[in-house]
This record gives structure tokens, sequence and C-alpha cells, in this order.
């Protein structure tokens, strides 16, 4: 079974802090996203990675950055956390056109 | 940015009960279409991936039909169990896109 992880289940930060969200697959995908979930919105891409330092722009990358530096993982960074960023991450990976699996989340709140 | 709908946004059904749900997204330059099931407190769980016109998928209860040209789909649930209440995504991706457009989910409960 394809094993997404995400460091964090909750995560509560204060504005301004960088915030380092991490996620790590075990299944050699190429292809790496991040979303975030909130209520009446659905899931919206902010960045996705189709391989190592690899990263395109989804719909809502402001303020937020990814890093992809190994295969396995893909980071998302909130350089300058703001109230607005509160929300639930989800990590996902799939090789090529295929379901996505998802990791279990992380809920953050930004003070 | 593309438009997925999804409706309706909630629904309750009886213990016992069939029922079905709708996906809308734009009919052309179509590629794959995705349905996920969001239980809470789990992550979402892949269902079907969907490419074809006139396309049927079934995993035991639920099945799921595809119109490409028409640019629907539904997802139907036979006999609905307490397991069955999740939160249910239909996804959207065109050719050349490694993206997937979400809708924003139907709400299922099911009544004991």
């Amino acid at each position: 079974d394809v094993k997404v992880t995400q460091s964090s289940r909750y995560l509560v930060k204060r504005t301004g802090e960088k915030v380092f969200l991490e996620c790590v697959q075990d299944m050699d995908h190429e292809n790496m996203f991040w979303y975030r979930q909130d209520p009446g919105l659905g899931l919206r891409l902010i960045y996705f990675s189709y391989d190592v330092k690899m990263k395109e722009k989804g719909d809502i990358p402001e303020g937020y950055s990814v890093s992809r530096e190994k295969k396995e993982r893909f980071s998302l960074i909130l350089e300058s956390a703001s109230t607005n960023q509160t929300s639930m991450y989800l990590c996902a990976s799939r090789p090529g056109i295929t379901a996505q699996h998802f990791g279990d989340g992380t809920r953050l709140s930004i003070l | 940015i593309l438009n997925v709908e999804q409706s309706p946004q909630s629904l309750h059904v009886q213990e016992g009960d069939s029922t079905n749900f709708t996906c809308s997204f734009p009919s052309s330059n179509f590629y794959a279409l995705h349905w996920y099931r969001w239980e809470t407190a789990k992550s979402p769980e892949a269902l079907f991936v969907m490419t074809l016109n006139g396309d049927e998928k079934k995993k035991g209860r639920i099945s799921a039909t595809l119109n490409t040209k028409e640019g629907y789909s539904y997802l139907y649930i036979k006999g609905s169990q307490p397991e069955d209440s999740a939160t249910y995504l239909c996804a959207f991706s065109n050719f050349g896109n490694e993206k997937l457009t979400f809708g924003t989910g139907t709400r299922l409960t099911i009544i004991p």
C-alpha cells in the first residue's frame, strides 16, 4: 500500500513565523501535490511538482513556496504565516495520470 | 480555472435506500474524471478513475458512470449503509495537464 505521510496532524503557529509542512511518500511517485481545504471551497491546489527540483504553481500559490530536493519529499513553506492561512493542508502523490494517494492532512492554526 | 460542480452539496439518506449524485465538468479537452471518498478524520480515498465516454465502473455497492460529451458523471450507492457516510469528491483533468481540479463535494449522511 502506498503511504503518504505528513509530519504533523495538528500545528499551531504565530503570525509572521516561517512554517514548514513536510510530506513523504514511499512509492517513488513522480508527481506530488499540496492542497488546502476550506469549508465550502473544496480542495484547492497550492503547488505541485512532477520531478525533483521541479515545481509548478497551482491555483492559489500566493504566500507559499515549496521545495523538492528528493523524490520522496515535498515540503510546503509559509514564508511569513498569516491568519488567512489557517486551514487543513493535504499532501498527495501519484505516478503519472492515475488516482492520487493522500496524506492524513495537517490542521494548521495561525494565531 | 476550470469549473467542477457537484450536486447536491449535502444529502441525508435512510439506511437501506439507494442514492446518487452528480459531478459536472468542462467537456472540452477531457482526459480523466476521478471520484474520491473522504471520511471524517481520514484521508481521501480513491474510488474510481474514468477516462472513456460511456465508462461504467463498480466497486461493491458503489458505481459510477461517465458522459464526456455532455460533461457529467453520476455516482450511485445501492442499499446505503452507515459506513457510506462521507464526503464524495470528484476531480477533473484535461489533456496535457497534471493538475486535478476538485469539486466542493457532496456530503452524504446515512440515517440508521
